[in-house]
């Protein structure tokens, strides 16, 4: 079965250091999102992509978060100066089509800064 | 308000036993209502969705939804041990879900 898969399953970043987050989305998928979720917390939208273009992103993905596909499987969360609140779980997601029901997600990346 | 509200339990039920999990709205504009299962430091894993209001049904596992009342709930018949994970609500808008807190349930042998 097709799954997303991603890249590192565990990462530890000095505070301030740049991080990058990748992902393999479901190959026939054209929608891809990344999410987050800080330990003993809900699950919280980042961003979503489509066509090389962001399609929403919340108030968390300010200036320090950006979002890219470099090829045609890979999509990245580069996350720059990193703080120490953004030790979370990054979740990346992907679905075929615009509708909400049939979104996979990754096995996350876990991101500790230090 | 919240835009998406659940009870975080955690909920303990014995093997074979029906569990209620829930969920309240507030976003008139949601039309797709999925339920996912999270193990600990896992990725949420897509179980049922509903569009609209209306039940569905897949094996043991009923997904229903108010739109008139903004409430959404899952039932897990016969409940087994390997149910026992986080059940997470999420609902769908503009590109992007919006989950519940989660629902810990632990199916006691």
């Amino acid at each position: 079965e097709p799954e997303v898969t991603q890249t590192p399953s565990h990462q530890v970043t000095q505070m301030g250091q740049e991080v990058i987050l990748r992902c393999v989305p479901i190959s026939n998928h054209l929608y891809f999102y990344w999410y987050r979720q800080i330990l003993g917390q809900k699950v919280e939208f980042l961003v979503s992509f489509y066509n090389n273009e962001i399609s929403e992103k919340s108030e968390i993905f300010d200036d320090q978060f950006s979002v890219e596909r470099p090829d045609g499987s890979n999509f990245t969360l580069k996350i720059r100066s990193t703080k120490l609140e953004d030790s979370a779980m990054y979740f990346c997601a992907s679905s075929p089509g615009s509708v909400g029901n049939t979104i996979y997600f990754g096995e996350g990346s876990w991101l500790t800064v230090v | 308000q919240k835009e998406v509200e659940q009870d975080p339990g955690p909920l303990s039920v014995p093997e074979g036993a029906i569990v209620s999990l829930n969920c309240t709205y507030s976003n008139s504009a949601f039309q797709y209502f999925m339920w996912y299962r999270q193990y600990s430091r896992k990725g949420p894993e897509l179980l049922m969705y509903t569009y609209s209001s209306g039940n569905k049904e897949d094996g043991r596992f009923t997904a229903q939804v108010d739109k008139s009342s903004k409430y959404i709930s899952l039932f897990i018949r016969d409940s087994q041990p390997s149910d026992s994970a986080t059940y997470l609500c999420a609902m769908f808008n503009d590109y992007k879900l919006s989950f519940g807190a989660g629902t810990t349930v632990t199916v006691r042998a």
